[in-house]
């Protein structure tokens, strides 16, 4: 069964610092992987995908994420946060083999404070 | 291009009312699904569609829930009769045919039911 695990409800982090927000997750065969982003009443944002290729992932608004198969990982990241970041994200995998769903994590909240 | 559209965004009833959600997906975009948002916890799948047939239904739960696509295009999601506990924001999303494509959702609908 497919599985995703975002082990922090929250984060926070300073303007202007970096952040990283963590996901790994259990699949059977390769993994496809998403970061969406959700702000207050809103449906979610397409940040990132990985499908192959890159383990380094560039995305939407400076945002980034990094692929590591062997410690089943997909951790986002960004260099410099902005308070205008802070919303609820969303890890999220379905596998590559055969038409499955997509699973999501829980969602981890992060605010970025001025 | 235009995005996922739903609609009504805002739905209160009283348990064993019944309510009916409405889903416009992006032009082109032949598979379409229904996700369950209970607060604090990540999208849940409903139902998946391609086209006009049923790829997945295995969570709906069918005794109350049900869900169709007659065209193609559009698709209505109906609880009858709701109970307190689905209270919820019912997401729509849709891509194209291939399935490592991302899912773009729409704004959602709240539910809740008193």
């Amino acid at each position: 069964a497919q599985s995703v695990a975002q082990p922090e409800d929250q984060v926070n982090v300073a303007e202007g610092n970096p952040l990283t927000v963590k996901c790994t997750y259990s699949v059977s065969g390769n993994p496809y992987l998403f970061w969406y982003v959700q702000y207050p009443n809103r449906g979610l944002q397409f940040l990132l995908k990985y499908i192959t290729g890159d383990n380094l992932v560039k995305g939407s608004y400076g945002f980034e994420a990094e692929f590591n198969k062997s410690q089943t990982s997909f951790h986002l990241k960004k260099p410099s946060a902005l308070v205008s970041d802070s919303a609820l994200y969303f890890c999220a995998v379905r596998s590559s083999s055969g038409n499955t769903p997509l699973v999501f994590g829980k969602g981890t909240r992060l605010s970025v404070i001025a | 291009e235009a995005g996922v559209a739903q609609s009504p965004r805002y739905k209160i009833i009283e348990k064993r009312q019944s309510v009916a959600f409405w889903c416009n997906p992006i032009s082109g975009h032949a598979t379409l699904y229904w996700y369950q948002q209970i607060l604090g916890q990540g999208p849940k799948l409903l139902i998946q569609f391609q086209n006009n047939g049923v790829v997945d239904d295995s969570q709906l739960p069918k005794d109350r829930f049900s869900a169709e696509r007659l065209k193609g295009v559009d698709s209505t999601l109906k609880i009858q009769p709701a109970k307190l506990e689905d209270s919820a924001v019912y997401l729509c999303a849709s891509h194209s045919l291939a399935y490592q494509e991302t899912q773009y959702f729409g704004p959602g609908t709240r539910l809740l039911v008193l």
